[in-house]
């Protein structure tokens, strides 16, 4: 079946460094890639998506990009903020819709001034 | 906007007792709902996935009389656990999408933390 492993956390990092989540999957076909943020308090939130080998998906800076010779949608930033703290979830779809949802176990990102 | 609120946030029950937890798309009509289940540091697990109107559809491994899915609105849907014990314990959430089959993007509850006692 599909399922999706990223690197456990927590991530500590000081503001304005470089940021790097790594995230594989492994399914059938070819899946849709997401990366949600879930801020304190809050519900998970689109941050950004690919959907076919070679996409690169961004957003507030974040960018991932669909490797599908590697299986893999690593989330980078190149200066965090301490607003960036929250947690990162991978995600995929093997719909090519955002239903079914496969999720990794998510990622806390703590920065630090 | 797309905003999900879920109801209660934190709910402490005894064993034996049935828990319902709310969830609501409060400036969007939801045509999809999706039920989650989250233990600690592992993955968000789809539970089932309901249509407004129609009965859901449950993930193998779910006890549909177990956890009652009621999606009776466009802005509602509401889990219901059963005859709760412990191991219901858990972290769950809820998604919504506007369209049929949640072929939008899905908008995520806050999350309910359920502890049976």
């Amino acid at each position: 079946g599909d399922s999706v492993t990223q690197m456990e956390g927590p991530v500590t990092l000081s503001e304005e460094a470089f940021l790097t989540i790594n995230c594989t999957y492994t399914a059938t076909g070819y899946p849709s890639l997401f990366w949600y943020v879930q801020y304190p308090g809050e519900g998970l939130q689109l941050l950004l998506k690919a959907t076919k080998a070679d996409d690169k998906g961004s957003n507030k800076g974040f960018e991932a990009t669909y490797r599908k010779e590697t299986t893999s949608f690593h989330l980078e930033k190149g200066s965090v903020q301490v607003s960036d703290s929250a947690v990162y979830f991978c995600a995929l779809s093997d719909t090519g819709t955002a239903s079914k949802l496969t999720f990794g176990t998510g990622t806390r990102l703590q920065v630090t001034l | 906007g797309a905003v999900v609120s879920q109801h209660p946030s934190r709910v402490i029950c005894k064993s034996g007792t049935s828990v319902k937890i709310e969830c609501r798309s409060l400036d969007f009509q939801a045509t999809t709902m999706f039920w989650y289940r989250q233990f600690p540091k592992q993955s968000l697990m789809l539970m089932a996935t309901s249509n407004e109107g129609s009965k859901a559809t449950y993930e193998q491994g779910v006890e549909k009389d177990k956890f009652l899915i009621n999606h009776a609105s466009l802005t509602l849907s509401t889990l219901t656990v059963t005859s709760a014990h412990p191991e219901d314990s858990s972290f769950y959430i809820c998604s919504a999408s506007r369209t049929s089959g949640g072929a939008d993007t899905q908008y995520f509850g806050p999350g309910t933390r359920l502890t049976v006692l």
